[in-house]
């Protein structure tokens, strides 16, 4: 079945410790995202990849770091220098970039990291 | 710079009654909209979009909603709730004005809350 997987679901971590949460689809879309949900503010954009080896910054980038080398994979680093990482972390992926505009996003099911 | 509302952190609601749940948004160009549902502890998942076209929109689940360009609003609706329908709802927008250099970004609602009783 095609989708969007998110590795692990559940991620504990001790303070000054750099955690990468993986996300993979083999839904052949170009374009990634990484969303942090905390309760009551919605969704907010980490950072964004339209296209193999190259990504930007969203609205909520600091303390994170992303890499995107094949299409398929675009994991998230949580560093040290993120001062309040405890969140529902969500990766979507969508369509190519002459469609892009129109096409909703996938969702995979999420991973929950908790600082301790 | 695009931006949605949703005014209700909880609409609830009778099974068997029809919902409605509130979405009103800003952009510089025309928009594109989208509604999401969200079961506790688990992604998002697409429902609905308004592109261009009729205004009213179909979507999964018996859900529909209704694109008005002079009150800036895309309400999601159902005709009769079912205590299934209880999630937590996004609304989210593109500005087609500002879809190069990257502004190929969705914006989201904070969510709503439905809760549909028996």
């Amino acid at each position: 079945d095609g989708g969007i997987t998110q590795s692990p679901k559940y991620l504990f971590r001790k303070e000054g410790q750099n955690v990468t949460l993986s996300c993979e689809q083999n839904l052949n879309h170009d374009a990634m995202y990484w969303y942090r949900q905390d309760p009551g503010q919605g969704l907010r954009l980490i950072y964004y990849s339209q296209i193999v080896n190259d990504f930007q910054k969203g609205d909520i980038a600091e303390g994170y770091s992303v890499s995107r080398e094949k299409k398929e994979s675009f994991p998230l680093t949580v560093t040290s220098a993120q001062k309040n990482p405890t969140a529902f972390y969500l990766c979507a992926s969508s369509i190519g970039r002459d469609r892009g505009p129109t096409g909703e996003l996938f969702f995979g099911e999420g991973s929950r990291l908790t600082v301790l | 710079a695009q931006s949605v509302a949703q005014p209700e952190d909880q609409v609830n609601v009778a099974e068997g009654n029809p919902l409605t749940v509130k979405c009103t948004y800003s952009v510089s160009g025309n928009p594109y909209l989208f509604w999401y549902v969200q079961y506790p502890n688990r992604g998002l998942q697409f429902l609905l979009k308004y592109i261009t076209g009729d205004n009213l929109v179909k979507g999964s689940y018996g859900f529909e909603a209704e694109f008005n360009k002079s009150q800036t609003s895309f309400h999601l609706k159902k005709p009769s709730a079912l205590v299934s329908d209880s999630a937590l709802y996004f609304c989210a927008v593109r500005d087609d004005a500002k879809l190069t250099g990257g502004g190929n970004k969705l914006t989201f609602g904070t969510g709503t809350q439905l809760k549909v009783e028996l």
